[in-house]
């Protein structure tokens, strides 16, 4: 299993632009999420799924828009891309979080962006 | 906002030594969970304890669980200087059988000299 893959590595940007932030996993998780982490900060949610069809906003949801068609993907928009958005971005993913309590999250490698 | 606190935020000890970080939180938990990072890298999970577990070990690790005071602590022994990291706790405070997210602390980086 490759776990959990994120794309791409860095990215540059310039204020105004949007992107998406790829993340894929194939252990069969139903439950996925975004993170920045910022400089001498813990990593803050940005929004979650707990299965294809159903995503909700986290902590820092503002900028950022997510869509859950399949199991495997969870992809990250950056709607208009600003200096305050720079930062590292890891996705995770778990097993079932629908009930139950929370599993042992599998994090990607992290995505670093820069917006000029 | 932050759930869980770290603390101290840096640490620096001799290979061998034995390392403590703490954490503490604000509300009630469901469990607690301590990750490691290493530079420019991704989170690792290394422990989850729950909220009616009071110790857990794991190899070096041993974390103990005190929710009467809201905090927890981490301890590698014989630390080595692949230890060296930056190590956080996340606690899961959601309701049962609602979909729940993990609160991350700000982290302690630990240095492991050789």
């Amino acid at each position: 299993n490759a776990g959990v893959t994120q794309t791409p590595k860095f990215q540059v940007l310039k204020t105004g632009q949007s992107m998406t932030l790829q993340c894929a996993q194939d252990m069969n998780h139903e439950y996925m999420s975004w993170y920045r982490q910022d400089p001498g900060m813990g990593l803050r949610l940005i929004h979650y799924s707990v299965g294809a069809g159903i995503t909700d906003q986290g902590e820092v949801p503002n900028g950022y828009n997510v869509s859950r068609s399949t199991t495997e993907d969870f992809p990250l928009r950056l709607l208009s891309a600003a200096p305050s958005q720079t930062s590292v971005y890891f996705c995770a993913s778990s097993y079932s979080r629908r009930s139950g309590n929370t599993d042992t999250q599998y994090f990607g490698p992290g995505t670093r962006l820069t917006v000029l | 906002s932050q759930q869980g606190e770290e603390d101290p935020q840096a640490l620096s000890i001799q290979e061998g030594e034995n390392a403590t970080m703490n954490c503490s939180y604000k509300t009630s938990i469901n469990n607690l969970q301590w990750y490691r990072q290493n530079s420019g890298r991704g989170l690792v999970h290394l422990i989850l304890i729950r909220s009616n577990e009071r110790e857990k070990h794991s190899g070096r690790l041993r974390v103990t669980l005190d929710t009467s005071k809201k905090s927890s602590s981490l301890l590698i022994t014989a630390s080595r200087a692949a230890d060296t990291a930056s190590y956080f706790c996340a606690t899961d405070e959601g309701a049962r059988g609602s979909a729940r997210q993990l609160t991350f602390g700000s982290g302690t980086q630990l240095t492991v000299l050789p």
